[in-house]
């Protein structure tokens, strides 16, 4: 199963609205409703911002969204934040029970 | 509170076996699912393996498949990752998750394994 391809990296001016765009194929992300997300600052643990390829877990801000269209899953930023500085992960189920991950996206704040 | 502890980690020569611990807390760990996923240095997230809340469904990610193992004890709340046949590519930083609706909800803080002579 190969890794789903996302953009090495993203950048965007504060208050700007950044997508980070995950793409796999019609066995795992075009399969599946159950694309995640995950934002991983330096030195720490991953973090769930997106399940279920549009669902939000409690706590996570409302500037973060996904969709998804075909084989593509998209994560936005809305009102990109100093802090939103990290990286960015995919997620998608496959079949079989596998998972498979996006090759990460650096998002750099300007 | 959740909380995900791994050990067992170290160096270990090339081929050589390695057997990774989880204790969990906080939850009913005997009905989650739970994955390994692992971090190279520097590099990104692979999903390494998984198994049913009984243990006894359990799958891998085709380049550890037949030299890692997954098991689980609940009655001791532990997970675990038996490694064998070890390479320098499996060098990373492990962790333990828990699995909530086909998504990864809580990670530990991982156990670095080292390959190399």
């Amino acid at each position: 199963q190969s890794a789903l391809t996302q953009p090495a990296s993203v950048s965007g001016s504060p208050g700007q609205s950044i997508t980070i765009f995950c793409t796999g194929t019609s066995s795992d992300v075009g399969a599946y409703d159950y694309v995640s997300w995950y934002q991983q600052h330096p030195g720490k643990l991953p973090k769930v911002i997106i399940s279920a390829v549009v669902n939000r877990p409690s706590g996570v801000s409302p500037r973060f969204s996904g969709s998804k269209s075909g084989n593509t899953a998209s994560l936005t930023i809305s009102g990109l934040q100093p802090e939103d500085e990290a990286d960015y992960y995919c997620l998608s189920h496959t079949p079989g029970h596998i998972w498979v991950f996006g090759g990460g996206t650096k998002v750099t704040v300007l | 509170e959740v909380q995900l502890l791994e050990s067992g980690g170290g160096l270990v020569e090339p081929g050589g076996s390695l057997r990774l611990s989880c204790v969990a807390s906080g939850f009913g760990f005997s009905g989650n699912v739970m994955s390994w996923v692992r971090q190279a240095p520097g590099k990104g997230l692979e999903w390494v393996s998984k198994l049913t809340p009984s243990g006894d469904l359990t799958w891998s990610a085709g380049s550890v498949r037949g030299r890692f193992s997954i098991s689980r004890d609940n009655s001791k709340n532990t997970l675990y990752l038996q490694m064998y046949n070890l390479r320098p590519e499996d060098t990373a930083l492990y962790h333990c998750v828990r699995e909530g609706f086909y998504f990864f909800e809580n990670w530990g803080p991982g156990a670095l394994v080292t390959v190399s002579s």
